[in-house]
């Protein structure tokens, strides 16, 4: 069965830096993998999708990178801001006919004004 | 504006009460989701369809109910055989391809008292 972990659970940071999430995978058969941000009492907003056959997507400040051989994708942020504060989620699809996404926990980022 | 609508976005009941949880995509999307946040843990999937009038369990059904009379609607019933039902309850929706982004709602938050 998959297992998504992320760590750490919780992460704060002065503004202006830049940081990578992690999310790791413990079975590498898998079809995509998708980051989501979610804010406070909200739904999932998704950030990047990075299908299997790709190393890596980018949109703005963020990047996000796959590596099926070791099972781990990273989220880069750059230069963050406050407003970049939120729980980030990462969720991989299996390859296969039942392809439901399994989430990670999420990692929870503050940043620092 | 495409996109998910869940309502409402606070709901009360008794114990012992069955409730319904409204999703409405306007997305065009065959596949539809139900999922359950709880405190610390990643999402769990309750429900899914992946065409109108067919429906799947996921990996947490015991104690829910669904219907897919049409395709812009996915209604989620708790019923009071579910034994821990107060949690964040998200909807979303995709392509059945999976090569799509899933896309969520803004989520209802039940309390059962």
């Amino acid at each position: 069965k998959q297992e998504v972990t992320q760590i750490p659970a919780a992460l704060s940071v002065p503004e202006g830096e830049n940081l990578v999430l992690n999310c790791s995978f413990t079975d590498s058969a898998i079809y995509n993998l998708q980051w989501f941000r979610q804010d406070p009492g909200k739904g999932l907003t998704s950030l990047l999708l990075i299908q299997s056959s790709q190393r890596e997507q980018t949109s703005g400040r963020l990047n996000a990178s796959l590596d099926k051989s070791s099972g781990r994708s990273t989220l880069y942020i750059a230069a963050s801001q406050p407003g970049d504060s939120a729980t980030y989620l990462c969720a991989v699809r299996p390859t296969g006919s039942a392809r439901q996404l399994t989430f990670g926990s999420g990692t929870q980022l503050t940043v620092l004004p | 504006d495409g996109g998910i609508t869940q309502s409402p976005k606070y709901l009360f009941r008794k114990e012992g009460q069955n409730v319904t949880l409204s999703c409405e995509q306007n997305l065009n999307h065959d596949a539809m989701y139900w999922y359950r946040q709880d405190p610390g843990q990643g999402l769990r999937l309750i429900y899914y369809s992946q065409i109108v009038n067919d429906f799947q369990k996921g990996d947490i059904a015991e104690g829910y109910s669904v219907s897919r009379e049409k395709k812009e609607s996915f209604p989620l019933t708790v019923t009071s055989a579910q034994k821990n039902p107060t949690a964040f309850y998200l909807c979303a929706s995709s392509s059945t391809t999976g090569k799509s982004p899933l896309h969520f709602g803004n989520g209802t938050r039940l309390t059962v008292t």
